[in-house]
């Protein structure tokens, strides 16, 4: 079966620190990779999508980037955390178009 | 581009009663609409899921209904039980993308 990993579950960074989140999928081959930010008040917003290595697609503009160096793996990152990167993000994943299932997170303070 | 709304944004009731939550789309090309439920600390576990082609589907408890005439579409939860409590998001995709509504608090009590 397939299942989705997120790392780390909680993080704190200071305010101009970089950024790495990792999320990696087993189970699947090419999978349609998502990354989530869900602030407080539970809406989730789509920041980024990939539907094969290297491929990226940037829904909103802001302070992060997203990469795909394999397959199954998609990395979130920032050059400098704002303070208002604050939020919890969620990778998903989906085999094809739909549906999407999602990994539980990584809660994201910066101080 | 797509828009989703959902009602109401918190819901409470008695165990054993009925819940429903309503959501509505604006982009009449939307041809899937999924049901996430999101307890505290977790990610959004996909409850159910309706495609355009069909107009209700129901799995033990819970049950959706879709509207593409009106672009609008329901969660019913029967029999609910203090377990249900929990954020549940409504969504519409027209190709790989998924735009979600902001969701809907439901607390069930004992």
């Amino acid at each position: 079966s397939q299942t989705i990993h997120q790392w780390p579950a909680t993080l704190v960074q200071p305010v101009g620190s970089p950024l790495s989140l990792e999320c990696t999928v087993e189970g699947t081959s090419n999978p349609n990779l998502y990354w989530y930010r869900q602030a407080a008040g539970r809406g989730l917003q789509l920041l980024f999508y990939s539907v094969g290595i290297g491929q990226i697609s940037s829904e909103v503009p802001q302070n992060l980037s997203a990469s795909r160096p394999q397959d199954r793996q998609f990395i979130l990152s920032s050059k400098k955390l704002l303070l208002s990167d604050s939020g919890f993000y969620l990778c998903a994943w989906s085999g094809g178009m739909q549906p999407q299932h999602f990994g539980d997170g990584t809660r994201l303070s910066i101080l | 581009g797509e828009n989703v709304e959902q009602h109401p944004s918190t819901l409470s009731v008695q165990e054993g009663d009925s819940a429903v939550i309503k959501c509505t789309y604006s982009d009449s090309a939307s041809n899937y609409f999924p049901w996430y439920k999101q307890e505290l600390g977790k990610g959004p576990q996909l409850i159910i899921d309706i495609r355009s082609n069909v107009g209700e589907k129901k799995d033990q408890r819970i049950a959706v209904t879709l509207n593409k005439t009106a672009k609008h579409f329901s969660l019913h939860i029967t029999e609910t039980q203090p377990e249900d409590s929990a954020v549940y998001f409504c969504a519409a995709s027209t190709d790989s993308t998924l735009t979600f509504g902001k969701g809907t608090m439901l607390l069930v009590s004992p």
